[in-house]
C-alpha cells in the first residue's frame, strides 16, 4: 500500500524540549516537505527537500530542523527555539524531475498534531 | 499582493446545488494549478491537477484556469454532505518544485 505516514499521530511536549516527527514515504518520490497548518493561515512551509542529502528553507523554519539522509525519510524536529509549537504539522512528497519534466504534484499524509503543555 | 488569495469563507449550500470555488494569483511564472480536498483534522487529498490555462473535468468537479486574469476556479455539481470540507487551491512553477497554497475555503453542504 503506497503512500505517507507520519507519527505519532498526538504529541505532548513540555516547554523546553525537542521533539521529533516522524515522515516516511514509499511512493519513491524524490522531493519531500514539511508544513505547519494554524488555524485561519493556511499551509506555510517549513522545509523542504528536492533530492536525497539536501535541503532548503522554507518559509518559516526558524526553530526547526530536519534531515534527509534517506530518500523515504524526512524528520522534522522542533526545538525550544520554535517560541509557538502548538500546531498541526503535515509532510507531503512529490515525484520531482522525471522524463523532463516537473511532477510537483505533492501527496500528503494524515499529520501530526503537537501540542505543547 | 499575497501571492495566492481565496475567500475563506465560510461557504454553506443545500445539498444538490452548484458551488464554485475560486482563487485569484500574481505570479505569471505559475503553470501547475491544484485542488485540495481537507477533511478535519486529515492531511490534504489531491482532488484536480492542471496544467496551463484551460478545463478539466472530473465525474462532478470541474476545474478551470484562466491565466490571462490569472484566476483558478473549482467547480462542484450535485454537491453532497459528503463534500463538506476545506478546499485549497495550489500553484506551482519553475525549476523548484514548491507550491504557494491558498489560505482554503470552508465548504459546507446541508442535507
Amino acid at each position: 500500500d503506497g503512500g505517507i505516514t507520519q507519527s505519532p499521530k498526538y504529541l505532548f511536549r513540555k516547554e523546553g524540549q525537542n521533539v521529533t516527527l516522524s515522515c516516511e514515504q514509499n511512493l519513491n518520490h524524490d522531493a519531500m516537505y514539511w508544513y505547519r497548518q494554524d488555524p485561519g493561515q493556511g499551509l506555510r512551509l517549513i522545509y523542504y527537500s528536492q533530492i536525497v542529502n539536501d535541503f532548503q528553507k522554507g518559509d518559516i523554519a526558524e526553530g526547526y530542523s530536519v534531515s534527509r539522509e534517506k530518500k523515504e525519510s524526512f524528520p522534522l524536529t522542533v526545538t525550544s527555539a520554535q517560541k509557538n509549537p502548538t500546531a498541526f504539522y503535515l509532510c507531503a512528497s512529490s515525484m520531482g524531475l522525471a522524463g523532463g519534466r516537473i511532477y510537483n504534484e505533492q501527496f500528503f499524509g494524515p499529520g501530526t498534531r503537537l501540542t505543547v503543555l | 499582493q499575497k501571492e495566492v488569495e481565496q475567500d475563506p469563507g465560510p461557504l454553506s449550500v443545500p445539498e444538490g446545488a452548484i458551488v464554485s470555488l475560486n482563487c485569484t494569483y500574481s505570479n505569471s511564472a505559475f503553470q501547475y494549478f491544484m485542488w485540495y480536498r481537507q477533511y478535519s483534522r486529515k492531511g490534504p487529498e489531491l482532488l484536480m491537477y492542471t496544467y496551463s490555462s484551460g478545463n478539466k473535468e472530473d465525474g462532478r468537479f470541474t476545474a478551470q484556469v484562466d491565466k490571462s486574469s490569472k484566476y483558478i476556479s473549482l467547480f462542484i455539481r450535485d454537491s453532497q454532505p459528503s463534500d463538506s470540507a476545506t478546499y485549497l487551491c495550489a500553484t506551482g512553477g519553475g525549476s523548484n518544485y514548491k507550491l504557494t497554497f491558498g489560505k482554503g475555503t470552508l465548504l459546507t453542504v446541508n442535507p
